[in-house]
């Protein structure tokens, strides 16, 4: 079965931390993978994406993910994070021609100063 | 600009009145898709489609009705709604031999 697990609802860091969010997945096929970021009362915009190549990817506003198939994982990364970065993430799996992108239940992220 | 848009982005309505949320994109793109958020339930998908005049169910399908006449839009329609339909709405579009989405900016709907 296809799924996406975000295993931490809410996280809590303060401004200048480090940041990583956990990603698992499930799926049957070669998995194309993002994430995905939603501010408060706003859409979905996309912070990175993996498709094949290096495992290490980097994105928008210093986000980094890194890709371990062993783990099934797709976690994302940030050295440093920022008050604006106080969001929601979405981790999401789809494939070449796939019908659905499967999403995980996202985690929220409060930074405190 | 290449973009998926979608009208109305509020909307409140009352249950059992019909409504529908239009979703155009202008690049070109075969596939088309409804999701709808939740709290704690991330994205679920309504219905897609994968080009004019083939729809098909997604995993909440219940409650709702598409079409896709034209290439670059694909409505989502509630012939009668009931306040489990409240929900954030994104249309999606992609290419047929891509795996990344292009999201609208969602429409918020509230059914009382």
């Amino acid at each position: 079965a296809q799924s996406v697990t975000q295993p931490d609802i809410h996280i809590t860091v303060s401004e200048g931390a480090s940041l990583e969010l956990r990603c698992n997945y499930s799926y049957g096929a070669t998995p194309y993978l993002f994430w995905y970021v939603q501010s408060p009362g706003q859409g979905l915009q996309l912070l990175l994406k993996y498709f094949s190549g290096d495992t290490l990817v980097q994105g928008i506003k210093g986000f980094e993910a890194e890709f371990k198939r062993s783990q099934s994982s797709f976690n994302l990364r940030k050295p440093s994070v920022h008050w604006s970065d106080a969001a929601e993430y979405f981790c999401a799996v789809g494939a070449v021609g796939a019908n659905n992108l499967f999403f995980g239940t996202g985690t929220r992220l409060t930074v405190i100063p | 600009e290449a973009q998926v848009t979608q009208n109305p982005r509020y909307l409140i309505t009352v249950t059992g009145k019909k409504l529908t949320v239009t979703c155009s994109q202008n690049m070109n793109h075969e596939y088309m898709s409804w999701y709808r958020q939740d709290p704690g339930l991330g994205l679920r998908q309504i219905y897609y489609s994968m080009n004019v005049e083939v729809t098909d169910k997604g995993d909440v399908p219940e409650g709702y009705k598409v079409s896709r006449k034209e290439k670059r839009n694909f409505p989502l329609i509630l012939e009668s709604p009931s306040p489990n339909q409240t929900s954030l709405y994104f249309c999606a579009s992609r290419p047929r031999l891509s795996a990344e989405a292009f999201f609208g900016q969602g429409t918020r709907l509230t059914v009382v």
